[in-house]
């Protein structure tokens, strides 16, 4: 299976920070990444896609980078409503895997 | 309105058998892929597989594979997730969710809100 490993695993941070996700894969997976972030009690809301595609009405604050093993998510100015989890899926491989997840907390 | 929804909380014993269910309303369920993610108290999402209801075309993570049956009534746009024996490790939120893409399947585009599965004696 490929391994996904994000870091931090919890950021602190305040409104307006600019703030930065990474995701790291153990092989190669191209740009088959996907982004999501969780809200606690909630299901997961699906972000971007093939690394770096925002989904339709996904805030532009939010965007990503990255290919082969290495990405991340940036949120260029955190908002309240961003506080939240949020998880890497690869799906170039079976079975798809997710990295264990970012909290990013109010500091 | 596009949306999945998902079979309402269950509590079981150990043993005991359970189908929960996801029913797609607003877009051709019998198109998409219906993948099914597991998350357990406090942790992360993990993948258990997907199915195809067109056909039941079904892939299983492995970890999971034996574990679960992931069914599909492409008449009602409903997909299942099965166990025949719970245990208490089976205790998880469980959600369905679309599964899509562009070029290549693998993201999840439109989730369900999850049904909470306990299993205790």
């Amino acid at each position: 299976d490929i391994q996904m490993t994000q870091s931090p695993s919890t950021l602190s941070a305040s409104v307006g920070d600019r703030v930065t996700i990474t995701c790291r894969a153990s092989q190669s997976i191209s740009s088959w990444l996907a982004w999501y972030q969780q809200k606690p009690g909630k299901a997961p809301k699906f972000l971007i896609y093939k690394a770096s595609t925002l989904e339709s009405g996904v805030p532009s604050r939010f965007s990503g980078s990255g290919s082969g093993t290495e990405f991340s998510l940036t949120i260029s100015s955190l908002q309240p409503d961003d506080f939240a989890t949020y998880y890497c899926q690869q799906y170039n491989n079976y079975p798809w895997t997710f990295g264990q997840g970012t909290k990013v907390e109010i500091k | 309105e596009v949306q999945l929804v998902q079979s309402g909380a269950e509590v079981k014993k150990p043993g005991e058998s359970l189908k929960i269910s996801c029913t797609g309303f607003g877009y051709s369920f019998t198109n998409n892929w219906i993948g099914w993610v597991r998350q357990m108290p406090g942790k992360g999402l993990e993948w258990m597989g997907i199915i195809y209801p067109g056909d039941s075309e079904t892939r299983y993570n492995p970890s999971f594979q034996g574990q679960v049956t992931i069914s599909a009534d492409k008449s009602i746009s409903t997909a299942y997730l099965q166990w025949t024996s719970l245990k208490a490790s089976d205790t998880a939120m469980y959600y369905c969710a679309r599964a899509f893409g562009v070029v290549l399947l693998g993201y999840f585009d439109l989730w369900g809100r999850g049904t909470l599965v306990t299993v205790s004696s």
